[in-house]
């Protein structure tokens, strides 16, 4: 079956280093994949989305990049901060016709 | 970015009534919108895709009498949870887009049946 998976349950770093997540997929080649952001309680909000064709993506402290061959994409936060806490989604589909279908999502607590 | 408010944001309710969640889009036409169930800890289980003006689409293990969705305009669209139980105690989450762009998300339903 078709299958997004991410990394750890939950990802602890300090205040100003990079946060690493990935999201690896199986079983099928998406077109695109997209990167969400929830906190408790909360919808997800949309961050990112990076096509097939697209090896980097970027806005502001975030990029996200797209290994076709590895089946991967990795989404950065450069000089985390601590309201970058929260839990990070990555999900395929979304655009025309497509549903959004969500990973397990990684938890990121960026410590002071 | 476009705008999808859900109503109520928390309910509690009495075991075997039913509850509806509205969902709406503010400034844009929804033709497509998507109902999520999340469990504490979990993540979002996609329950059922519904176009403006037909039948809703049930995702596999997804009661479909159980979990009526309506949606009859091109800005609302409503899941009631009939006869609700214990287990149907969850964080509902819809999503709306219109033909061409992203989907755009509410900020969700906290259910709890009592």
């Amino acid at each position: 079956s078709q299958k997004i998976e991410q990394n750890s349950e939950a990802l602890n770093i300090q205040e100003g280093k990079t946060a690493t997540l990935t999201c690896n997929y199986t079983n099928y080649s998406p077109a695109y994949l997209q990167w969400y952001r929830q906190d408790p309680g909360r919808g997800p909000v949309f961050l990112l989305l990076i096509r097939e064709n697209e090896k980097e993506k970027r806005k502001e402290r975030l990029k996200v990049t797209f290994d076709t061959t590895l089946k991967q994409s990795l989404f950065h936060i450069t000089a985390s901060q601590p309201a970058d806490s929260a839990t990070y989604l990555c999900a395929r589909g979304g655009t025309s016709y497509d549903k959004v279908i969500f990973g397990p999502g990684t938890s990121l607590s960026v410590i002071p | 970015g476009a705008v999808v408010s859900q109503h109520p944001s928390r309910v509690i309710c009495k075991s075997g009534t039913s509850v509806k969640i509205e969902c709406r889009s503010l400034d844009f036409q929804a033709t497509t919108m998507f109902w999520y169930r999340q469990f504490p800890k979990q993540s979002l289980m996609l329950m059922a895709t519904s176009n403006e003006g037909s039948k809703a689409t049930y995702e596999q293990g997804v009661e479909k009498d159980k979990f009526l969705i309506n949606h009859a305009s091109l800005t609302l669209s409503t899941l009631t949870v009939t006869s609700a139980h214990p287990e149907d105690s969850s964080f509902y989450i819809c999503s709306a887009r219109d033909r061409l762009s992203e989907a755009f998300f509410g900020q969700g339903t906290r259910l709890t049946v009592v």
